[in-house]
């Protein structure tokens, strides 16, 4: 079964440092796909980046970039320069290949930027 | 048109009370869920939809009920809650299929309180 490990449960900064969210992932699919949610405290979720098992690049929008690494089952968030606005609580979701099983998130990480 | 709109928004019932959550989507998506999420933990799946038709339900308990009238609406009817069920409520919209995982949108939910 599809799991999605979040080991960090809060994460404190001062604003301008950078942070890294930690996801590790567990699937016995090959194809399959994670995702990236941002909860503010208003509730909604709002989609940050999905990424296919295929595509290990890494990728950068913005302040935000993302580390995909196969080999040890982790899809890592990082923030650069954070800021107040970037509090919120952050999840890892993933989804396997077939479609039939939704998304399964991780227990999330709430991170606290102070100004 | 690339939201999804959940009414009421804030929802206060007693334990007698029988009240409806609605959801609604205008892009086309096919599929349609419903997550319960508890303060501080990740959203966790009740139902699932397909093409109107119910195709997961989480061991939710009865009183919890969802309809799908249609292929942009989606109710969840609520009946002789317990106040352990007072969460926040998210509707979400995919496409089906192995597109599933192109796109899933979540509506900002309805936090509901049973008293």
């Amino acid at each position: 079964a599809q799991k999605v490990t979040q080991a960090q449960t809060e994460i404190s900064v001062v604003e301008k440092e950078d942070v890294t969210l930690d996801c590790v992932y567990e699937t016995r699919d090959t194809t399959y796909y994670l995702f990236w949610y941002k909860q503010p405290p208003s509730g909604e979720l709002v989609f940050l980046i999905r990424r296919n098992s295929f595509d290990e690049q890494n990728e950068i929008s913005g302040r935000y970039s993302w580390n995909f690494q196969k080999s040890t089952s982790s899809f890592n968030f990082t923030i650069t320069a954070s800021q107040v606005v970037d509090s919120a609580v952050y999840f890892c979701a993933l989804s396997e290949e077939s479609g039939n099983t939704p998304l399964v998130f991780g227990k999330g990480t709430r991170l606290s930027v102070i100004a | 048109d690339t939201e999804v709109t959940q009414t009421p928004k804030h929802l206060v019932m007693g334990m007698t009370n029988k009240k409806s959550l609605k959801c609604e989507q205008h892009m086309g998506h096919r599929a349609m869920y419903w997550y319960k999420q508890k303060a501080k933990k990740p959203p966790e799946l009740m139902f699932v939809y397909s093409y109107e038709k119910l195709s997961i339900n989480e061991s939710v308990p009865s009183r919890f009920s969802p309809e799908c009238p249609n292929s942009s609406l989606l109710n969840l009817h609520l009946h002789a809650l317990q106040p352990e069920d007072s969460a926040l409520y998210l509707c979400a919209s995919s496409p089906t299929g192995t597109a599933v995982n192109y796109g899933y949108t979540f509506g900002s939910g309805t936090r509901l309180t049973v008293v």
